[in-house]
């Protein structure tokens, strides 16, 4: 069963409209991570934001906020008057505690590619 | 300087070559990774170092060789690769490899098998 399900596989807007990005995750855990990558075309993920599983309050950066919903099982993530530097490969990611024997792993969504024309 | 440097950026390799790709981090962190990403497929984790100690290989072919001689560097060895092989492979690291941690990632070698 996919653990980070991004059901958007494409989004494109325009400049200054407000654009949300969905994530679901699984995990039996009660003690998890939830973070959010960003790829733009150069290749590199960067770092946006990393939630705990113990702290439901949203957060807001600048333009970008956070919404964080264990009852729905939600890390969606909103970029209010987007600007054409948004266009990238976003990212959602669970981490778990590791399995006996194993390591923590970092599970990805398969991405959402955010276009925001001018 | 960035923080996880990837060589090559590019690489184009015959199935009967040998090649290595390099990572390189100036974080001070003690957890590297090799992801290797394919279109339209999540990121696959291949192999985790935590103080140059092999934590996990997730399952990876053998022509597929991870080598990390200290905290700092980390290579892929290749050698007779598949087509299907042909993705980027990022490179990243973190604090000590614990859950709670942000994974710092290079620009990735994109890799082309003939």
């Amino acid at each position: 069963a996919q653990k980070v399900t991004q059901a958007q596989t494409e989004i494109s807007v325009v400049e200054k409209e407000d654009v949300t990005l969905d994530c679901v995750y699984e995990t039996r855990d009660t003690t998890y991570y939830l973070f959010w990558y960003k790829q733009p075309p150069s290749g590199e993920l960067v770092f946006l934001i990393r939630r705990n599983s113990f702290d439901e309050q949203n957060e807001i950066s600048g333009r970008y906020s956070w919404n964080f919903q264990k009852s729905t099982s939600s890390f969606n993530f909103t970029t209010t008057a987007s600007q054409v530097v948004d266009s990238a490969v976003y990212f959602c990611a669970l981490s778990e505690e590791a399995p006996q024997g194993g390591s923590e792993k970092l599970v990805f969504g398969k991405g959402t590619k955010l276009t925001v024309n001018p | 300087e960035t923080g996880v440097t990837q060589t090559p950026r590019h690489l184009v390799m015959g199935m009967t070559n040998k090649k290595s790709l390099k990572c390189e981090q100036h974080l001070g962190h003690n957890a590297m990774y090799w992801y290797k990403q394919s279109a339209k497929k999540p990121l696959e984790l291949m192999f985790v170092y935590n103080f140059k100690e092999q934590t996990e290989n997730n399952s990876v072919p053998s022509r597929f060789s991870p080598e990390c001689p200290n905290s700092s560097h980390l290579f892929l060895h290749l050698h007779t690769l598949q087509p299907e092989d042909s993705a980027l492979y990022l490179c990243a690291s973190s604090q000590d490899g614990q859950n709670n941690q942000p994974q710092h990632f290079g620009d990735g070698t994109r890799l082309s098998i003939l």
